[in-house]
């Protein structure tokens, strides 16, 4: 059975800072892997997919890899803002899916001005 | 980008009361659609996976009469809470995708806040 943890459950980080997300997998047969961003009380903003043959994604300030023999993620924010913080959540879809996706128990991000 | 679209956002309303959210895909057809649960600071549960035309298959310990969900066509789904109680109170989301965008992100609605007093 696919679980997807998330290190560290929270990171309060100062503005300005480069800082690393980690999203760790169980089961290496994914289809694709997909980081998303919460604010709190709202829905889901989706920022980086990447695909099982895909190594990293790259959007903005944001860099997303993927090293599935490993069962790892990271997600990458360049030049931390106060506008970034929120929860980072990570979901892995495996091969066999629905389209369903598994999901870590996210990062909540606070950048202090 | 696609849009879905959920409503409504907030909702409170009284015990034995039951109440419908709506999850709409703006501009693509969602042949498939997911309601999750989400508790105070936890990830989300899934409760139920809506295809199009057909019906849900809920999660283990999701009570399917409970939450009674609809999906009869391919831009609408719509969650029920059937008498609801104050346990039933938490934020809903849907997210819906389409067979031909298996590769693609699936996309959020906002949720729904439930109150149930």
């Amino acid at each position: 059975k696919q679980e997807v943890t998330q290190i560290p459950a929270a990171l309060s980080v100062p503005e300005g800072e480069n800082l690393v997300l980690n999203c760790s997998f169980t089961d290496s047969a994914i289809y694709n892997l997909q980081w998303f961003r919460q604010d709190p009380g709202k829905g889901l903003t989706s920022l980086l997919l990447i695909q099982s043959s895909q190594r990293e994604q790259t959007s903005g300030r944001l860099n997303a890899s993927l090293d599935k023999s490993s069962g790892r993620s990271t997600l990458y924010i360049a030049a931390s803002q106060p506008g970034d913080s929120a929860t980072y959540l990570c979901a892995v879809r495996n091969q066999d899916s629905n389209y369903q996706l598994i999901w870590g128990a996210g990062t909540k991000l606070i950048i202090k001005p | 980008g696609a849009v879905v679209s959920q409503h409504p956002s907030w909702v409170i309303c009284k015990s034995g009361t039951s109440v419908k959210i709506e999850c709409r895909s703006l501009d693509f057809q969602a042949t498939t659609m997911f309601w999750y649960r989400q508790f105070p600071k936890q990830s989300l549960m899934l409760m139920a996976t809506s295809n199009e035309g057909s019906k849900a298959t809920y999660e283990q310990g999701v009570e399917k009469d409970k939450f009674l969900i609809n999906h009869a066509s391919l831009t609408l789904s719509t969650l029920t809470v059937t008498s609801a109680h104050p346990e039933d109170s938490s934020f809903y989301i849907c997210s819906a995708t389409h067979a031909d965008r298996g590769n693609q992100p699936q996309h959020f609605g906002d949720g729904t806040r439930l109150s149930i007093l």
